[in-house]
């Protein structure tokens, strides 16, 4: 079965630019869930979606917005970046809406800098 | 609120040698918790968990964790060390209610020297 894929690795972008992450979770996976991480905060939840619903989201601006479409699949989207939107940003798939603590499973995450 | 706490950023073991990585955890309600490995340039690799029963967990290449709810804590630990074992360990808490959201420790460096 294939991971979690994670689409593009590396990212670029300028300050004011906007950005879209794109990720594919474990086939038969409906929950998503998307996560920050940086040396200075570590990992941080963004937000999760189970079938194709926000069902909870972290503390972060509104300019982190996402979506989850109806075969699973999920794109995070950041507007107006900042340069401390740096990070690598990691999607997590999970088989369960979270009443069972089934496991996540996570991909290699995109690397975005912000110059 | 649900929280883990990793005291150590670093530690140190020779290969061969056990290694034990501490977690702490705080939550209201039943503690769901979680061990996961990043390697350099990496995503987060399932190690094992804990829901309930047995309170030692067998889990990936060969890890195991005691839960023990008397002290609050869930420490991983492997009874030879591997110099690839060396990497970011990450301790994590699911959150209340019906969620995925993990809460995530600060993360534990394990060096492990040939």
């Amino acid at each position: 079965k294939a991971g979690v894929t994670q689409t593009p690795r590396y990212l670029i972008k300028t300050r004011g630019q906007q950005v879209t992450l794109s990720c594919s979770p474990i086939s038969g996976h409906r929950s998503v869930s998307w996560y920050q991480q940086t040396p200075g905060q570590g990992l941080q939840f963004l937000f999760e979606y189970f079938s194709e619903t926000q069902r909870n989201k972290g503390n972060f601006p509104g300019r982190f917005s996402g979506r989850q479409f109806s075969n699973s699949r999920s794109e995070m989207n950041v507007s107006t970046l900042e340069l401390g939107d740096s990070a690598l940003y990691l999607c997590a798939s999970s088989f369960g809406g979270g009443a069972e603590p089934y496991e996540q499973y996570f991909g290699p995450g995109t690397r975005l800098t912000v110059t | 609120a649900q929280s883990v706490a990793q005291p150590e950023d670093q530690v140190n073991v020779a290969e061969g040698n056990p290694l034990t990585v501490k977690c702490t955890y705080s939550v209201s309600g039943n503690p769901y918790l979680f061990w996961y490995v990043q390697y350099p340039n990496r995503g987060l690799q399932f190690l094992l968990k804990y829901i309930t029963g047995d309170n030692l967990v067998k889990g990936s290449y060969g890890f195991e964790a005691e839960f023990n709810k008397s002290q609050t804590s869930f420490h991983l630990k492997k009874p030879s060390a591997l110099v690839s074992d060396s990497a970011l360990y990450f301790c994590a808490v699911r959150d209340g209610g019906a969620t995925n959201k993990l809460i995530f420790g600060t993360g534990t460096l394990l060096a492990v020297q040939p």
